[in-house]
């Protein structure tokens, strides 16, 4: 079974703080993407990545970078914490870019205060 | 641009009722069609899709069939139970456009006995 994880499944910070936020999956996946989850809105791409030191925006990258310098990890940074980013973070992979199938990790809730 | 657009929720169905979601698309071409399921505190996962027109997919008494004439995918179950509670996302995927997934905004579901 694909399995993803991501570091926190509850984080609190204040407004101002440089956030991570870490996202690992075990299947030798070339794609992983980052998501934001808000009631009435639905899952919206903040970042994707088809490959190591490869990234692409997606729908709503401001306040928001990633890094992938390793395969299995990619990572979600918010550089400077607002309370407008308080949100459910969840990670996806997926193994080729032509496949349907993203898997995703159970979620990190984040709370900016 | 591409959207989908899913009913509003919540619903709440008694054990053994019929379910119906509705879904709707917008896609300037000919979209992958996808119904992900997110059960209490886990992430999202796939449930079933369809690629073209007039195909349906099916899974664990769920079934959704892709209509390219009303542009829909609904998703039916003859018979839920109270394991099925969760929240139901309808997607699409471009292929054009590469590897991103446009999501619904949810319908959340409970099953009471």
């Amino acid at each position: 079974d694909v399995k993803v994880t991501q570091s926190s499944r509850y984080l609190v910070k204040r407004t101002g703080e440089k956030v991570f936020l870490e996202c690992v999956q075990d299947m030798d996946h070339e794609n992983m993407f980052w998501y934001r989850q808000d009631p009435g809105l639905g899952l919206r791409l903040i970042y994707f990545s088809y490959d190591v030191k490869m990234k692409e925006k997606g729908d709503i990258p401001e306040g928001y970078s990633v890094s992938r310098e390793k395969k299995e990890r990619f990572s979600l940074i918010l550089e400077s914490a607002s309370t407008n980013q308080t949100s459910m973070y969840l990670c996806a992979s997926s193994l080729d870019l032509k496949l349907d199938t993203q898997y995703f990790g159970p979620g990190t809730r984040l709370t900016v205060l | 641009g591409d959207s989908v657009t899913q009913m509003e929720g919540p619903v709440t169905l008694s054990e053994e009722a019929f379910l119906t979601i509705n879904c709707t698309y917008t896609a300037t071409g000919y979209p992958s069609l996808f119904w992900y399921v997110q059960y209490p505190g886990e992430g999202l996962q796939l449930l079933l899709k369809a690629t073209k027109a007039d195909d349906k997919g099916s899974n664990k008494g769920f079934e959704a069939t892709y209509r390219k004439e009303t542009t829909s995918f609904h998703l039916e179950k003859g018979s839920v139970q109270v394991s099925d509670s969760a929240v139901y996302f309808c997607a699409l995927r471009m292929w054009v456009t590469g590897n991103q997934f446009y999501f619904g905004t949810g319908t959340s579901l409970t099953v009471i006995p």
